[in-house]
């Protein structure tokens, strides 16, 4: 099992409509989460951490469950802007070592 | 304050030529790492360094790779005897000092073709 795990897609979704995406892990002893975003062709950049009680940021919502080990975003009232790839990126170990998963293409369509 | 930089953006080499990657980390941050992705494909770890020390080299390659952090001066990842296969886009990030804030920011990236 990978250690972080997502579906590559891609979503393909009007304008407008809700997507959520999940992000499993295996290591039980990660403590730190985020969701980056990563155009084509440049570098991933940061849309926020995840937190245990949640978060959410404008149109953005992310989730952590612990027990079902998976992290989520939840993207509202998509925007054409909006397509991109998502990374999930989860921090284990002694340092905090993160691993990134492979990402899920987002398209969204006018 | 700028973030973390990278160069060259692009590199061109021929095979069995060196290539030398730098990476700036941001003004404050004093852990870097290097990642290697294909097209299509995911961030790939390689190297974790703190100045002056690898810390985590778990995803290196066992040959012709290596990387350091002097105390003066940018990360370097360099490839020795460059091959077909290691092209791709090597990214470098950043974090600060707190393990408890690891949010890793990114440089833009160098594109390495071997031809």
């Amino acid at each position: 099992r990978k250690e972080v795990e997502q579906d590559p897609g891609p979503f393909n979704v009007p304008e407008g409509a809700t997507v959520a995406f999940n992000c499993t892990y295996s290591n039980s002893a990660s403590q730190s989460f985020f969701w980056y975003r990563q155009d084509c062709r440049k570098e991933p950049k940061l849309l926020m951490s995840v937190y245990s009680s949640g978060n959410e940021d404008g149109r953005f919502t992310a989730q952590l469950n612990r027990a079902s080990q998976y992290i989520s975003l939840l993207i509202r009232d998509s925007k054409l802007s909006d397509s991109a790839t998502y990374l999930c990126a989860v921090g284990s170990g002694g340092y905090q070592k993160v691993t990134f998963g492979t990402g899920t293409k987002l398209q969204v369509i006018p | 304050n700028a973030g973390v930089m990278q160069n060259p953006r692009h590199l061109v080499r021929r095979r069995g030529q060196e290539a030398r990657l730098r990476c700036s980390p941001m003004k404050g941050h004093s852990h870097v790492y290097w990642y290697r992705q294909l097209p299509e494909e995911g961030l790939k770890f390689m190297v974790y360094l703190q100045k002056e020390n690898i810390i985590d080299e778990s995803g290196m390659p066992k040959e012709r790779f290596s990387a350091e952090f002097p105390k003066e001066g940018p990360s370097i990842l360099r490839i020795q005897q460059v091959v077909r296969g290691d092209s791709a886009a090597y990214f470098c990030a950043s974090s600060p000092p707190e393990a408890a804030k690891n949010i890793q920011y990114f440089g833009a990236g160098t594109r390495l073709s071997v031809l």
